[in-house]
């Protein structure tokens, strides 16, 4: 596709419920992120994939967070016994080496907006 | 302390106003330097990068880092309602993941 893609758009929830929010990087992009922004607040960095490893982790709140690129295209962001603090905007980028290879340049998806009552 | 303080605003002008939103930085090891740029209800786009100290003109927009007070700065001129828009600041920390401010929301209205 020509952009980043993010599914669904919108999504509410009940505590305690299990939820995937899901990434379609632009094709060839090597390097994957996921960010969540609350209301009001900058992104807020979570994990970065190269390829199909996490390379980096150290954002994940705690262990109900949990994310997966199993054929380093698609990437698949778990949130378990969702609490209502995990209501945020939740966006996915990407670029084709990461941030070494160019100057910062993440490309956005539009974020899937996640809201738990 | 945040690795990057950022005033959240709002901040609304009238059209044709010079715009100039701001960030402080904590690591003064920091060498590259973003503005992205995000509409509403829509994911960030980059604007401009810097790198190290000194300015750097795109357009109507001008990027400015002053590394001896760890300060970054871009600059709007002649401002255009379709700027309106929340401006987030953002540094890369080490290879894998920018750190992003907390964004300056701008309305510039007509």
């Amino acid at each position: 596709g020509a952009g980043v893609s993010q599914t669904p758009s919108n999504k509410v929830t009940e505590k305690g419920k299990y939820v995937e929010l899901r990434c379609d990087p632009i094709s060839g992009h090597t390097a994957l992120y996921w960010y969540r922004q609350s209301l009001g607040q900058g992104p807020e960095f979570l994990i970065y994939f190269q390829g199909t490893g996490a390379a980096d982790d150290s954002g994940l709140p705690n262990d109900r967070f949990f994310a997966v690129r199993p054929e380093g295209s698609v990437s698949t962001l778990k949130i378990q016994r969702t609490e209502r603090g995990d209501s945020a905007v939740y966006l996915c980028a990407s670029s084709y080496d990461g941030l070494a290879a160019n100057t910062g340049e993440l490309f956005f998806g539009e974020g899937s907006r996640l809201t738990v009552l | 302390q945040k690795e990057v303080e950022q005033d959240p605003g709002p901040l609304s002008v009238p059209e044709g106003a010079i715009v100039s939103l701001n960030c402080t930085y904590s690591n003064s090891a920091f060498q590259y330097f973003m503005w992205y740029r995000q509409y509403s209800r829509k994911g960030p786009e980059l604007l401009m990068y810097t790198y190290s100290s000194g300015n750097k003109e795109d357009g109507r927009f001008t990027a400015q880092v002053d590394k001896s007070s760890k300060y970054i700065s871009l600059f709007i001129r002649d401002s255009q309602p379709s700027d309106s828009a929340t401006y987030l600041c953002a540094i890369p920390q080490g290879a894998q993941k920018l750190v992003f401010g907390q964004g300056t929301r701008l309305t510039i209205n007509p």
